[in-house]
């Protein structure tokens, strides 16, 4: 079944910096790539996905790049702000089927 | 997009008992998933929830532990059953919506004494 690491674990930058969450999975297969972000107390949701057959996918602040070949996609935050630190989590699948989960990464945002 | 109602939000539960978790969905779904996020961890697939047959569980789930409902096409239930204090956890229904995207409802907050 699939895998998927997530690097790393706790990340802190400065308000306005960037920020970078790097994943791997295992699954060639794999052709969906989403990210959700959960605060404290609350559900995971969605905010930026990627499907195999693009290698790169930008809303406003966040950006998502997909490499098929290394198996790795990373999550890019510029102009990072306060309201962005909460907990993101990588996934990745096949058509659909069950979903398989990074381990998670802390975002603390410093104003 | 879809609106995914879990019942109860949050509970504490008796070491020894038995509690059902259920999951509405506003529209007809094949698939239900149930996940569960121990403290501080990822979501981790309990089971896949089909309507008409029995749920698939994953690997380190079994049926005895984690029976599931699923009598129709929007509603499912989870019963964690003979709760020890590990199976504190927040334990979350999802569907997929037909974007693709996998949507989770507000999620079931257990503490076992």
């Amino acid at each position: 079944g699939e895998n998927v690491e997530q690097h790393p674990s706790t990340l802190s930058v400065q308000e306005g910096d960037s920020a970078v969450i790097k994943c791997t999975y295992s699954d060639s297969a794999s052709n969906y790539f989403p990210w959700y972000k959960q605060e404290l107390g609350k559900r995971p949701q969605l905010i930026i996905d990627i499907r195999s057959n693009v290698g790169e996918k930008k809303d406003q602040r966040i950006a998502v790049t997909l490499n098929k070949t290394a198996k790795h996609f990373s999550l890019h935050i510029t102009e990072t702000q306060p309201e962005d630190s909460a907990v993101y989590f990588c996934a990745a699948n096949y058509n659909n089927n069950d979903m398989r989960f990074g381990a998670g990464t802390r975002l603390t945002v410093k104003p | 997009s879809a609106v995914i109602s879990q019942k109860p939000s949050r509970d504490i539960c008796q070491r020894g008992t038995s509690l059902t978790i259920q999951c509405q969905v506003d529209s007809q779904v094949t698939m239900m998933f149930w996940y569960r996020q121990q403290p501080g961890q990822s979501l981790t697939l309990i089971a896949t929830a089909n309507q008409g047959s029995e749920a698939t569980y994953e690997s380190g789930f079994v049926i005895d532990k984690f029976p599931i409902s699923r009598p129709n096409l929007t509603f499912s239930t989870l019963t964690v059953s003979n709760m020890s204090p590990e199976d504190s956890s927040i334990y979350l229904c999802s569907v997929y919506l037909p974007t693709g995207e996998l949507f989770f409802g507000e999620g079931s907050r257990l503490t076992v004494l």
